[in-house]
């Protein structure tokens, strides 16, 4: 699975749009964007996923760029409950589940 | 239950003695998965069940660590002789499986903290 570069940590206003970006530069035709968080203490989040159509959902949008190599999630309007560790992952849907994680991009949202 | 379950929340052994980590899926997810967490890090992939067969054991460390689940359903993590190494956070996740039905979305528990003194 392709590798993900994301930026360590953010911050945010809350009430603001949360546009949080991954490079994913060599990532294949065949392999998903997948987006999940870490909030403090607990297990990891699905947030949203894509192929290369932009997706949106109740939590948040993804953006995926035409030639795919990378992606902005957006929370439209962040609380101080958004504040989590932001994980961006590629994988090949349907073949093996190992997903690999890198660290993530901390959010902070604050008042 | 609602979500995946797991137990012990926290575990604290001393260097050498034996580890059980169990996980108790969402009801009808056919595939499972273990993942260890470091402080500051990712998860890292462990093992992968399909049903009651390990369909992907590569991320296990060495031959101390092994997981079960004899009835496709609960599975059991199990670290034989532990190090102050394997002190970590370890997250199991279910899924619905393959297929159509697969969004590819895991659904964590909120992990078994495990600390060898």
């Amino acid at each position: 699975d392709a590798k993900t570069t994301q930026p360590t940590s953010m911050d945010c206003a809350e009430g603001r749009a949360a546009n949080l970006p991954c490079n994913h530069s060599t990532i294949s035709g065949n392999e998903y964007v997948y987006w999940y968080r870490q909030i403090h203490s607990q297990g990891p989040q699905y947030i949203i996923h894509g192929l290369k159509n932009n997706e949106t959902n109740e939590m948040a949008s993804l953006i995926i760029t035409e030639d795919r190599k990378s992606s902005t999630l957006i929370l439209p309007h962040a609380t101080l409950r958004d504040t989590a560790v932001y994980y961006c992952i590629v994988r090949v849907d349907g073949s093996n589940y190992q997903l690999i994680w890198g660290a993530g991009t901390k959010l902070i949202i604050k008042p | 239950g609602a979500g995946v379950s797991q137990t012990p929340s926290n575990k604290v052994t001393e260097k050498g003695k034996y580890v059980e980590l169990r996980c108790d899926p969402i009801s009808g997810h056919t595939a499972l998965y273990w993942y260890r967490q470091s402080l500051g890090q990712g998860p890292e992939f462990l093992i992968y069940f399909q049903g009651t067969g390990a369909a992907d054991d590569s991320g296990l460390p060495n031959d101390r660590f092994f997981a079960v689940r004899p009835e496709g359903s609960v599975s059991t993590l199990k670290i034989q002789r532990t190090e102050r190494g394997d002190s970590a956070v370890y997250l199991c996740a279910s899924s619905l499986g393959r297929g159509l039905v697969n969004t590819g979305e895991l659904f964590f528990g909120e992990g078994s903290r495990l600390t060898v003194l």
